[in-house]
């Protein structure tokens, strides 16, 4: 079984300063792992994933997130955040043998403050 | 190319009425799913099929909830009939057959509120 847990409901950062949301994984097999951001009434868009190989994976908008498995995290990082960036965004493990099912955290809402 | 579409895109009933959403995923992608997303929530697995076939449907509460997907291409999940817990917002997602597992393609969702 797969779970993720995302630690924020609420996240709020000034225009320009380092986005960082955080997600830590459980997995009984080698996951894969995934953000996605969902603007208001809108369903959810990949950011990034990781499925193998390189640790730090970069997406689009200048997201990137780095898989790190002694901490079982894979924390969302942006260098400097964009008033377009407020969004809530979703942690999301899927078992990497087989058919595993896509199992989502309950989000972060991000603001960005002007 | 087209995203996947979904209608409607809200809903009112009251309570015990059936109600019906329906999806059309992009085209070319064999795996379809619907996801209820209550608020302050991730979206959950109701129902996943390859093609015409529902290859996951543990999580669908069968007793009123149902759905189907004939010709492998657009699908409806309907309720009947709907109780007030059911008010949330339900969502389709696509998944290509190449492209790498796990990346889904969302649509807008169908939020729907039972009175």
């Amino acid at each position: 079984a797969q779970s993720v847990t995302q630690l924020g409901s609420h996240v709020s950062v000034s225009e320009g300063a380092l986005v960082l949301l955080r997600c830590n994984y459980s997995s009984s097999v080698p996951p894969y792992l995934f953000w996605y951001v969902q603007y208001p009434n809108q369903g959810l868009q990949l950011l990034l994933k990781y499925t193998t190989g390189a640790t730090l994976v970069k997406g689009i908008n200048g997201f990137e997130a780095e898989f790190k498995k002694s901490e079982t995290s894979f924390h969302l990082t942006k260098p400097s955040a964009h008033m377009s960036d407020a969004a809530e965004y979703f942690c999301a493990v899927m078992g990497s043998g087989g058919y595993q099912k896509v199992t989502f955290g309950t989000g972060t809402k991000l603001q960005v403050i002007p | 190319e087209a995203g996947v579409v979904q209608s409607p895109r809200y809903k009112i009933i009251e309570k015990k009425q059936p109600v019906a959403f329906w999806c059309n995923p992009i085209s070319g992608h064999n795996t379809l799913y619907w996801y209820r997303q209550n608020l302050g929530q991730g979206p959950e697995l109701l129902i996943r099929y390859e093609n015409e076939e529902a290859v996951d449907d543990s999580q669908l509460p069968k007793d009123r909830f149902s759905a189907e997907r004939l010709k492998g291409v657009d699908s409806t999940l309907k309720i009947q009939p709907a109780e007030l817990g059911d008010s949330a917002v339900y969502l389709c997602a696509s998944e290509p057959l190449t492209g790498g597992r796990g990346t889904q393609y969302f649509g807008p969702g169908t939020r729907l509120l039972v009175l």
